[in-house]
Parts: C-alpha cells; structure tokens; sequence
C-alpha cells in the first residue's frame, strides 16, 4: 500500500523549458512534503520542502505546490537545464518522530 | 555537504556472511537513519536512530539490527546475508524538530553472492 506515489517513471524535456514533476500521497497525517534529486552513484540531494499550511514554496529555478485537498504535491523546474536531469524523489511524514515515506522517484531527462 | 562518511562504499560477499556497514557524521545530529533502494522500490527505511542507544524499525526492518553507542556513527548489520539483501544502502542524518529534511551519505553497493 503506496502512501506517497509518483506514476511518472520518466519524463523528457527540451532544456529551457518548464519540467513539472507530480506526487500523490493518501495519508492525511503528512504535514511536511520534501523532494530530493538524486545522481546516479550519488546520494539523494535534499532541494526544496514545503509544510501544509503553505501551498507553495519557490527557491530559485525550483518551486513546489501543494494541493491538500486533491493530496498532491508538484515540483516546477523552470528553466530546465541539462544538469537537472536526474531521478527526483517525493517524501513526506508526519508530524513528530514519524519517518519519512518516499516515492519510487521520477527520472528527468532534459535534452539539450 | 553534510558530513556523512559511508563504509564500506562497495562489497562483496557471500550468503550466509556476517556484514556490517558504517556511517559516521560529524554533524552533531540527533537523528540517523538507514535505507535500501532497489529498482522499482524507491527508498525503504530500515531502522532508524532518535539518540544514543534509542532504536526503532522501519519498514523492512527483517534480517537486519542497528546499534549507536554515539553519537556520530551508526551501525547496521546483517547477521546472516541473504541474496535478497543485495542493495544499495543510504544512511541520511536530521536535526531534532518535525520539519527538518534528512541529508543523505553517498551510499554503499552491498552485492551478496
């Protein structure tokens, strides 16, 4: 039983354009959502989090949104650029000494 | 970069084996955790560590035991290495508070023959 799912295994797209990555997660306990971007041979990078009393969070290139009502979460790149294309991972948890649950991740490839 | 080390960073063994991997931080964190990822899985805690000698399971916690007599370095065992153990394994560190992100080490390539 999947609580955080992303149902996009890949995705491509042309370098300057925008990249939107999407999440679904079930359980309405998560209050903070987090993604990572993971190289291969590397570990994964934390990027940007948001908790749920937001609905968005923007740093730089990257902004993250946050639909409570429909339990999805969505990760903007704009532009994209060729060093972003990587394996992105949604999370999420609860509140308190609860565990970070991840998605499968999405693999981005950005094409110059 | 976090200041997380990971030993062995690759190994090879055979069933049946005793392995134990290391992370060790030099981030004061409270927090330390311990995951698997294998294709089609994602990340997949296996136990993690809220303090000194303070233990608790993850979801795929079978076959293996952790120990953290300090606090800079956590220890993860498999006591009798089994085919299905052959993974990637990520240690990742937090500060204390509910909304903080885990940073990550570089991982460990465990291959079981």
């Amino acid at each position: 039983d999947q609580q955080v799912k992303q149902n996009s295994p890949s995705l491509s797209v042309q370098e300057g354009r925008i990249s939107i990555l999407n999440c679904d997660y079930t359980n309405s306990m998560f209050d903070y959502f987090l993604w990572y971007k993971k190289y291969p041979a590397e570990g994964p990078t934390f990027l940007i989090s948001i908790s749920s009393i937001k609905d968005k969070n923007e740093d730089g290139r990257f902004t993250v949104f946050l639909n409570k009502s429909a339990k999805h979460l969505s990760l903007h790149i704009v532009p994209s650029q060729p060093g972003d294309s990587a394996v992105y991972f949604c999370a999420a948890k609860g509140s308190g000494n609860t565990p970070l649950v991840f998605g499968k991740g999405t693999r981005l490839s950005v094409i110059a | 970069d976090a200041g997380i080390t990971q030993s062995p960073r690759h190994k090879v063994t055979e069933t049946g084996t005793p392995v134990t991997l290391r992370c060790h931080q030099t981030e004061n964190h409270r927090y330390m955790y311990w995951y698997r990822q294998d294709p089609g899985h994602g990340l997949r805690l296996i136990h993690y560590s809220y303090g000194v000698k303070d233990t608790d399971k993850g979801e795929v916690s079978d076959g293996y035991s952790v120990s953290r007599s300090k606090t800079e370095d956590f220890l993860l065992t498999l006591e009798s290495a089994t085919s299905s153990q052959t993974s990637v394994y990520f240690c990742a560190i937090s500060e204390s508070g509910s909304h903080q992100p885990q940073h990550f080490g570089d991982g460990t390539r465990l291959s079981i023959l």
